[in-house]
């Protein structure tokens, strides 16, 4: 079965970074399109980032273009968002999910605090 | 980014039917359609019908979805305790060359 299972967050200080991976199994990786959501807490979903199947294009949210950045690993079945300069208004939950938005995962919990 | 646009709250009856919107433009839901997602407190995102108004495998014939112009569409049939969520509309905008989400519409069922 699809399974998207996300790693890499936690707590840190404004204008720190991370690395978010999502590892993904189940399905053919290499021939879907993957996207970034995120919730921040008591928040609706925010779109953040889509990667093509093949990584020939990316685009980014506003929010987040010049500080973020999407990239994939087609060999190792991951996707990954190099988040940079992190705000406070960047803690959320970030999501991974296939093209169509069919699958999800659980998410991985950012929070930015001094 | 400017989201799609969702009513914050619809309340109904068990077993009565709900019919949610969601409103954009010509350059998201008036292209290729919305697609509709149901979230449940503390799970993730779950999708109920693609931007083609088709339904995944496993999901409910009582959640059907329409799109008339720049409005999609949700209706849920026979509401039961477990619709009670939140539901998501989402759509590729390509002026923006971004996914745009709705606000959320937060279904409760009395």
């Amino acid at each position: 079965q699809v399974q998207l299972v996300e790693s890499g967050g936690g707590v840190v200080q404004p204008g720190r970074s991370l690395r978010l991976s999502c590892a993904a199994s189940g399905f053919t990786f290499s021939n879907h399109d993957m996207h970034w959501v995120r919730q921040a807490p008591g928040k609706g979903l925010e779109w953040v980032a889509v990667i093509a199947y093949d990584g020939s294009y990316k685009f980014h949210a506003d929010s987040v273009k010049g500080r973020f950045t999407i990239s994939r690993d087609n060999s190792r079945n991951t996707l990954f968002l190099q988040v940079n300069s992190l705000r406070a208004e960047d803690t959320a939950v970030y999501h991974c999910a296939k093209d169509q938005q069919d699958y999800w995962g659980q998410g991985t919990l950012v929070t930015v605090s001094s | 980014q400017a989201g799609l646009t969702q009513p914050p709250s619809v309340s109904k009856g068990l077993r009565q039917t709900a019919t949610l919107t969601c409103t954009g433009n010509s350059n998201n839901v008036g292209d290729q359609g919305a697609a509709w997602l149901q979230q449940h407190q503390g799970h993730p995102p779950k999708l109920l019908s693609y931007r083609n108004n088709s339904r995944p495998s496993g999901i409910s014939e009582r959640f059907s979805a329409s799109r008339s112009g720049n409005t999609a569409s949700l209706t849920i049939t026979g509401l039961q305790p477990e619709d009670e969520a939140d539901y998501y509309c989402s759509a590729w905008d390509r002026s923006l060359s971004a996914w745009v989400f709705g606000g959320g519409t937060k279904l409760t069922v009395l």
